[in-house]
């Protein structure tokens, strides 16, 4: 296992298009989070998975925006009616929650580009 | 929103020790303080972490005061590879929420 792995690296479609990104945790991970990050801006927080349940979801996470984890392993996060803000770099992260301290890992993130 | 406080930025020399100081006084009991950087167009890496206790790894040594309302990550011998934006977030089994971060620049 390498890691968290996310897929595409890069997407760059036309504004209204629908996108779908996957994200592939670290096998054994129970916990999966989504984040969203701007140029000079830290990750924002979208939404969490514990297994295949979506504990928390941010208020950015609007209507067009829907994740899923439904097994318990990888996840997608979709994009519907893309504009030109959704242009950003999208983060999936992992951990093994259940112990007392675990760190998360991060994937290399899914680069979308709306034009 | 982000639950830390972090400077906006900080430079060090190369070869000198590089502190990072955050506040985090809204921190309960059982959140530990974590520590990721990231590095120009990569995810996040992880640092160290640690609940009460000073910590040290083969990274970094974290400095956590004793009412745990701040810390300081400290790099001994900061690299140019050490550029990069630090995070500090305190969690414990819930949601992970970043904020701006300090942008440290290594100089030569």
């Amino acid at each position: 296992d390498t890691g968290v792995s996310q897929n595409p690296r890069h997407k760059i479609t036309k504004r209204g298009q629908n996108v779908t990104f996957r994200c592939d945790p670290i096998s054994e991970h129970n916990r999966l989070y989504w984040y969203r990050q701007t140029l000079g801006q830290g990750p924002e927080f979208l939404t969490y998975f514990q297994n295949e349940a979506q504990l928390e979801k941010s208020r950015l996470l609007s209507d067009r925006f829907s994740a899923e984890r439904p097994k318990g392993s990888f996840s997608t996060l979709e994009i519907q009616r893309t504009e030109q803000g959704d242009s950003a770099m999208y983060l999936c992260a992992s951990s093994l929650i259940g112990f007392e301290d675990t760190e998360a890992f991060f994937g290399q993130g899914t680069r979308l580009t709306v034009v | 929103d982000a639950k830390t406080t972090q400077p906006p930025s900080m430079d060090c020399a190369e070869g000198r020790a590089a502190n990072l100081p955050c506040n985090h006084s809204t921190i309960s009991g059982n959140e530990y303080v974590y520590w990721y950087r990231q590095i120009h167009s990569q995810g996040p890496q992880y640092i160290i972490h640690g609940l009460k206790n000073n910590e040290t790894n083969e990274m970094a040594s974290l400095i956590i005061t004793e009412d745990r309302k701040s810390s300081t990550l400290i790099l001994p011998h900061a690299t140019l590879r050490d550029t990069a934006v630090y995070y500090c977030i305190h969690y414990n089994n819930n949601d992970m929420r970043f904020g701006a971060g300090t942008r440290l620049t290594v100089k030569p």
